[in-house]
């Protein structure tokens, strides 16, 4: 199984300001993803990231608000633009082959926009 | 539209009881279903991946089933102990769908002693 570690594991941020997240994975993997889960809700899906091109994004997601960059195959930022209270969440990072089927889930980084 | 939904939201029992997690989903065409644990605060821990061809998963006191004509899938916990204690999520990877997960709401499980 994949070890995956988030940098941060929390922050709290001003309304108005970007935070990036990292994600780095312990091996090489085809896919990587970044979900969301809001307080008391379940987990969606914002983008997965591909590697050497532009993110797919989910509907409801895009890139001026959650760009992600992944430069090689065991690393992935997700930066969470111009925040609002509303983007308090737990953001997870989340690793998976196309066909290597288990999806490991990494810490998460909780973030409380004031 | 694809969706997961779990029964019941909570559940609390009491120490060495066995008990059952229902999860059901829309869409019979499912390329394999994923049981996760969340600790409170903290990220997802894989329990259990059932593939399409598969009936059952077991790993220790935990047992998967799926049955894709019905829609659902069922976590079996046996006797249950106080660390057992999460919330449990069932999530969906549909055919066609390159590895996205659709999840359940999740069910809090409390086991008291």
């Amino acid at each position: 199984s994949a070890v995956i570690s988030q940098k941060p594991s929390r922050d709290i941020c001003q309304r108005g300001t970007s935070l990036t997240i990292q994600c780095q994975v312990d091996s090489q993997v085809t896919m990587m993803f970044w979900y969301r889960q809001q307080p008391g809700q379940s987990l969606t899906l914002i983008a997965t990231a591909n590697q050497g091109s532009e993110a797919t994004y989910e509907s409801g997601f895009v890139i001026d608000k959650f760009p992600i960059s992944r430069p090689n195959l065991t690393f992935s930022t997700l930066t969470v633009s111009n925040m609002s209270p509303e983007d308090s969440s737990i953001y997870l990072c989340v690793s998976g082959g196309l066909f290597h089927d288990e999806q490991f889930f990494g810490p998460g980084t909780r973030l409380t926009v004031l | 539209k694809q969706e997961v939904t779990q029964i019941p939201a909570a559940l609390s029992v009491p120490e060495g009881e066995n008990l059952v997690l229902n999860c059901s989903f829309t869409d019979s065409a499912i390329y394999n279903l994923q049981w996760f644990r969340q600790d409170p605060g903290k990220g997802l821990t894989s329990l259990l991946l059932i593939q399409s061809s598969q009936r059952e998963q077991t790993s220790g006191r935990l047992n998967a089933s799926l049955d894709k004509s019905s829609g659902r899938s069922t976590l079996y916990i046996a006797a249950s102990q106080p660390g057992d204690s999460a919330t449990y999520l069932c999530a969906v990877r549909w055919d066609g769908t390159a590895s996205k997960l659709t999840f359940g709401t999740g069910t809090r499980l409390q086991v008291t002693l």
